[in-house]
């Protein structure tokens, strides 16, 4: 079975950097594109990063660039998002989540068929 | 987010509810995939509809899913107590800088 574990959250004073981790098993890892999805304390889901599968190709939304950086090591199978110049707003539980990929109309589509179980992520002073 | 949900749908058991994402010309709209995903309160997200209307092994043929021009639904027939949580819809939008975007969700109440 599929599994993914997320660490590296706490307590960070606005301005601090934290690095979260998330831990891979049960799949070819260096075969899939991997994503970081936030959710903010009774917020909805927010979409944060994804790195493809060698590390060639990132993105990232508008409200982290310059500030977050998404990377990966294939040879632990895992996943990392460095996270620099905290600010209130990106507290938040922290999930990593596999881009699964299916084929339809002549297009490779993606959605995230594997979660792990989050990380927290205070930004508090 | 640029995919719109209603907040909350509610029903009794044995009902259906039908649950919308209304998106645009740059997501939904240009003819890009909707997944729906259920989040049970205090658990992880997981996947329940992917490629508009395919479930994945496991999820019962209640759920199903529709798309049409820029918008999409999630329906659920035979409403149980235990599909009372979160939904969200999730596309891509071309006019971002990242490619995923997720719906704002909605709390489904069964009754």
């Amino acid at each position: 079975e599929v599994h993914l574990v997320e660490s590296g959250g706490g307590l960070v004073q606005p301005g601090g950097s934290l690095r979260l981790s998330c831990a891979a098993s049960a799949f070819t890892f260096n075969t899939y594109w991997m994503t970081w999805v936030r959710q903010a304390p009774g917020k909805g889901l927010e979409w944060v990063a994804n790195i493809n599968h060698d590390g060639s190709e990132k993105y990232y939304v508008d409200s982290v660039k310059g500030r977050f950086t998404i990377s990966r090591d294939n040879a632990k199978n895992s996943l990392y998002v460095q996270m620099n110049s905290l600010r209130a707003e990106d507290t938040a539980v922290y999930y990593c989540a596999r881009e699964g990929r299916y084929h339809g109309s002549g297009t490779t589509w993606y959605h995230f068929d594997y979660w792990g179980q989050g990380t927290l992520v205070t930004v508090s002073s | 987010s640029v995919l719109t949900q209603p907040p909350s749908v509610s029903g009794a058991p044995g009902q259906t509810v039908t649950i919308s994402c209304t998106g645009n010309s740059a997501n939904i709209g240009a003819g890009y995939d909707v997944h729906w995903y259920r989040q049970l309160p205090g658990a992880a997200p997981k996947l329940l509809i992917y490629g508009n209307n395919n479930r994945p092994s496991g999820v019962p043929d209640r759920f199903s899913g529709s798309k049409s021009d820029t918008s999409a639904s999630l329906a659920i027939t035979g409403l149980q107590a235990e599909d009372e949580a979160d939904y969200y819809c999730q596309s891509y939008d071309i006019s971002l800088s990242g490619p995923h975007i997720f719906g704002t969700g909605t709390k489904v109440t069964v009754l």
